[in-house]
């Protein structure tokens, strides 16, 4: 079966440019996540989507960050007007979240290396 | 504020030794708390867990302890390997949120 897959592995794009990046969970998993691992960092939660549910966005660090999750599956974080703080590794995760948290364990993609220059 | 710290950022073994690698964390909601290791240009996988409720969590080399009290955990491996080497980060979780710590670079050396 196949784990999460994240696209691009890596983009490296000037200052000011808008980026997409994509996540794609594994089949059937309800609960999905991104993630921000920045240089020397600890994982930084960004958002956390749940099936039909408003999705909680209290991660995002401003404005310029969105992301949406179509038809329960596939995801993209957008990062509007790029700035070189953003260049770190972006990591989505997802999971079957049935409610304990031996369900919630959440499995990683590779993310992806975003460099803003 | 950091709520999960793991304050060594590196520690290096002997292959065949033990391999302690602690954490600490400051939020008492937290109920949950697990390891994951992570190789370079790897997402981290998931490795071991711990409820609240529970102090010890043993899973065939690795071994978890929780200190609720000193809201401490700590991670253990024994035989340590050179195939362990990789970043490890505690993470502790309330509901659905995992919170991280910045990890630790684990050389176990032949």
């Amino acid at each position: 079966g196949a784990g999460v897959s994240q696209s691009p592995s890596n983009k490296v794009t000037e200052k000011g440019k808008d980026v997409e990046l994509r996540c794609d969970p594994i089949s059937g998993h309800t609960a999905l996540y991104w993630y921000r691992q920045s240089l020397g960092q600890g994982l930084e939660f960004l958002i956390y989507f749940q099936g039909n549910s408003a999705p909680d966005k209290s991660g995002l660090p401003s404005d310029r960050f969105s992301a949406e999750r179509t038809g329960g599956s596939v995801s993209t974080l957008t990062i509007q007007r790029t700035q070189q703080e953003d260049s770190a590794v972006y990591l989505c995760a997802s999971s079957s979240a049935k409610g304990t948290h031996v369900d919630n364990e959440q499995f990683f993609g590779p993310g992806t290396r975003l460099t803003v220059l | 504020d950091q709520q999960v710290k793991q304050n060594s950022p590196s520690l290096s073994v002997q292959e065949g030794r033990i391999s302690i690698l602690n954490c600490d964390y400051t939020n008492s909601m937290f109920d949950y708390f697990l390891w994951y290791k992570k190789y370079p240009a790897e997402g981290p996988t998931f490795l071991i867990s711990i409820s609240s409720i529970k102090d010890k969590n043993e899973d065939g080399r690795f071994t978890v302890f929780l200190n609720k009290s000193a809201k401490h955990l700590s991670l253990h491996i024994v035989p340590s390997q050179p195939g362990d080497s990789a970043v490890y980060f505690c993470a502790a979780s309330s509901y659905y949120k995992l919170t991280f710590g910045k990890g630790t670079l684990l050389t176990v050396n032949p």
